[in-house]
């Protein structure tokens, strides 16, 4: 089956210390994107990538980092310089970055930092 | 204020009744999005529009691109259309998806 896949689903971190979200695809997608949503929130862009080895910020991207070494594999890692990041995670991915391209969601990690 | 606007915020409905969620939005765009949100946490994206109606079974998506605006209508809605509808649009610089914070629909039988 093709789809994107998240991991963990829930993940908990003490404060201080860096954290990586995991997210794959085998859509055969170029454009991946990285989405932070809080309660009573709109969908914010973190980081996204529209080809390997190129990825570009965000409007939330302070505190966070990525890379993007393999097509099928776009990585979030929430570093300690992120004042708040007790949020749900949601990764994404299209064809390729088009207006007209439909978006395809992962199901999301839970990060709660104590 | 939001760039993207969603109401009501909540809605609730007995099963069967036809529901119509609002959309409203301040930018120019190039296409606008609607999706759900189960419970869970996972999204689907159930239209893509950049002009006119698109249906899809009970589900029906409208945009008129002169008031800025779209809605999306649920015909005979059923418990399982429990969700949050968000919708989204594309700005027409076209740099990235602006989300409204969602529509939380209940459906009771």
């Amino acid at each position: 089956d093709g789809g994107i896949t998240q991991s963990p689903k829930y993940l908990f971190r003490k404060e201080g210390q860096n954290v990586t979200l995991s997210c794959e695809q085998n859509l055969n997608h170029d454009a991946m994107y990285w989405y932070r949503q809080d309660p009573g929130q709109g969908l914010r862009l973190i980081y996204y990538s529209q080809i390997v080895n190129d990825f570009q910020k965000g409007d939330i991207a302070e505190g966070y980092s990525v890379s993007r070494e393999k097509k099928e594999s776009f990585p979030l890692t929430v570093t300690s310089a992120q004042k708040n990041p007790t949020a749900f995670y949601l990764c994404a991915s299209s064809i390729w970055d088009s207006p007209y391209n439909e978006q395809f969601f992962g199901p999301g990690t839970r990060l709660t930092v104590l | 204020k939001n760039e993207v606007e969603q109401s009501p915020q909540n809605l609730t409905a007995q099963e069967g009744e036809f529901i119509t969620i609002n959309c409203s939005y301040s930018v120019g765009i190039s296409a606008l999005h609607w999706l759900q949100q189960h419970p869970g946490g996972g999204i689907v994206s159930l239209f893509m529009l950049s002009s006119g109606k698109k249906k899809h079974g009970r589900l029906i998506a409208t945009i008129n691109i002169q008031e800025k605006h779209s809605s999306l209508h649920i015909t005979a809605s059923h418990p399982r259309d429990s969700a949050v509808y968000i919708c989204a649009v594309r700005s027409s610089r076209g740099d990235k998806l602006i989300f409204g914070t969602g529509t939380r629909l209940q459906v009771f039988p």
